[in-house]
């Protein structure tokens, strides 16, 4: 089965710059979707299809997507941010959706 | 508004058997793929099921294949999941989900707030 795997955990400043890597075998080749969930609510979209952003999420969230590496970049972090970030593929010989491990960003 | 609120959840035996429900409302149900998401306590997101826009191709994680059935009834703009033979560890939060596709892999980007099922003696 295919496996995507992520840091455990993130912590960074205010203000300062975030990276969340979701790492599997060619991800490249795949379209990566992720999520933030706070706790007690369901996950919210924040980036589809690699690097696209849904209506409603600031401009401050960003994603990228190559060889065994995808990368959710949040800039400007802010208090509000803290939250529990998921990566997603599409399986696409299985047909199944895959998450990735989660990570969980600390906001300093 | 679109709405999905899931209902069924409960505390259940081993072994016994749970219908989920979840009724959609406030876009064409009947144009986008559904899936069930679960969440364990304190872990991260698993991906259940999926049927597609009109049912016609329904996909299972290996954790739950041949125990779990997703349906759908496009008149009544509702998601099922028939679960059957039912193990502590499906223990979970169950969410509706919409995709943003018929088919699966565009995303999802529509999410009930979640029904609880809990397999206990």
């Amino acid at each position: 089965s295919y496996v995507l795997t992520q840091p455990p955990s993130v912590s960074v400043a205010p203000g300062k710059t975030a990276r969340i890597t979701c790492g599997g075998t060619n991800i490249g080749t795949y379209s990566v979707h992720w999520y933030q969930q706070k706790p007690g609510q369901a996950p919210v979209l924040v980036i589809y299809y690699d690097t696209n952003r849904p209506s409603g999420i600031p401009e401050r969230f960003s994603g990228s997507n190559s060889g065994n590496t995808a990368t959710l970049t949040i800039s400007t972090v802010e208090a509000g941010d803290e939250a529990d970030y998921y990566c997603q593929v599409w399986h696409t010989s299985s047909s199944r959706y895959v998450f990735g491990t989660g990570t969980k960003v600390t906001v300093l | 508004q679109v709405h999905l609120v899931e209902s069924g959840g409960g505390v259940v035996q081993p072994g016994r058997s749970l219908r989920l429900s979840c009724a959609a409302s406030g876009f064409t149900f009947s144009l986008s793929a559904m899936h069930w998401v679960r969440q364990a306590p304190g872990k991260g997101l698993e991906w259940v099921a999926v049927t597609w826009y009109d049912g016609s191709e329904k996909f299972y994680a290996d954790s739950v294949k041949g125990r779990f059935t997703i349906s759908r009834d496009n008149s009544k703009n509702t998601l099922y999941l028939q679960m059957n033979t039912l193990r502590a560890e499906d223990t979970a939060v169950y969410f509706c989900v919409r995709d943003r596709g018929s088919g699966g892999g565009s995303g999802t980007d529509v999410w009930g707030q979640g029904t609880t099922v809990t397999v206990s003696s």
